[in-house]
């Protein structure tokens, strides 16, 4: 089945320095990936859709300049956290969907990565 | 605009009890039906999906049927396991895109 990874799993940093996090799909291309992130016991919350070859679109209230999104290539896209914050603490999850799948086929998600700023 | 509503957990089951986490969602036009789980730590995987009305999804002892005159979509099971003991999410997508809507999340404990 379709597979995305995404790596790290878990990383740990001191406030100040930008963490990047990768989201790969691991067999099968992806035009558009989304990136979520969940605060403990809550639900997904949608920070942008990353687009294959052009800017991502980022959700009301998500910062631009915090969160850049770059997704180079059909089965890359990634995250970085630039000037880290603790509030910047988090889970974050990317998912991805299959280029050539219906459009009502569902998403696939990564593993999450715990992001901790000390 | 499109929302979801799950009933707020924790669920508490002793093992092989019957199962049901609710459902139900505001959406335009005729959205896909999606139900999420996700393991302490993990990311998501799909459990179960519907695409239209009268569809009843099914995976691993897990059903929910598509009920367009209720709008809802809840999930069952009949007999619980430990293992099963995770957080429910409940999602719709709109045909021709690709957003999800979420719901809050039902947390599952099942004990022995």
């Amino acid at each position: 089945g379709a597979v995305v990874s995404q790596h790290p799993s878990w990383v740990i940093c001191k406030s100040g320095t930008s963490v990047k996090i990768e989201c790969r799909s691991l067999d099968f291309q992806a035009t558009t990936m989304f990136w979520y992130r969940q605060f403990p016991k809550q639900s997904l919350m949608l920070m942008a859709t990353s687009n294959e070859g052009s800017k991502a679109t980022y959700e009301q209230g998500v910062e631009k300049d915090k969160f850049l999104i770059n997704h180079a290539s059909l089965t890359l896209s990634t995250l970085t956290v630039t000037s880290a914050h603790p509030e910047d603490s988090s889970f974050y999850i990317c998912s991805a969907r299959d280029s050539w799948a219906a459009d009502n086929q569902p998403q696939h998600f990564g593993d999450g990565t715990r992001l901790s700023i000390l | 605009g499109n929302s979801v509503t799950q009933m707020e957990g924790p669920v508490t089951l002793s093992e092989e009890a019957f199962l049901t986490i609710n459902c139900t969602y505001t959406a335009t036009g005729y959205p896909s039906l999606f139900w999420y789980v996700q393991y302490p730590g993990e990311g998501l995987q799909l459990l179960l999906k519907a695409t239209k009305a009268d569809d009843k999804g099914s995976n691993k002892g897990f059903e929910a049927t598509y009920r367009k005159e209720t709008t809802s979509f809840h999930l069952e099971k009949g007999s619980v396991q430990v293992s099963d003991s995770a957080v429910y999410f409940c999602a719709l997508a709109n045909s021709g895109y690709s957003t999800l809507t979420f719901g809050k999340g039902t947390m599952l404990l099942v004990s022995p």
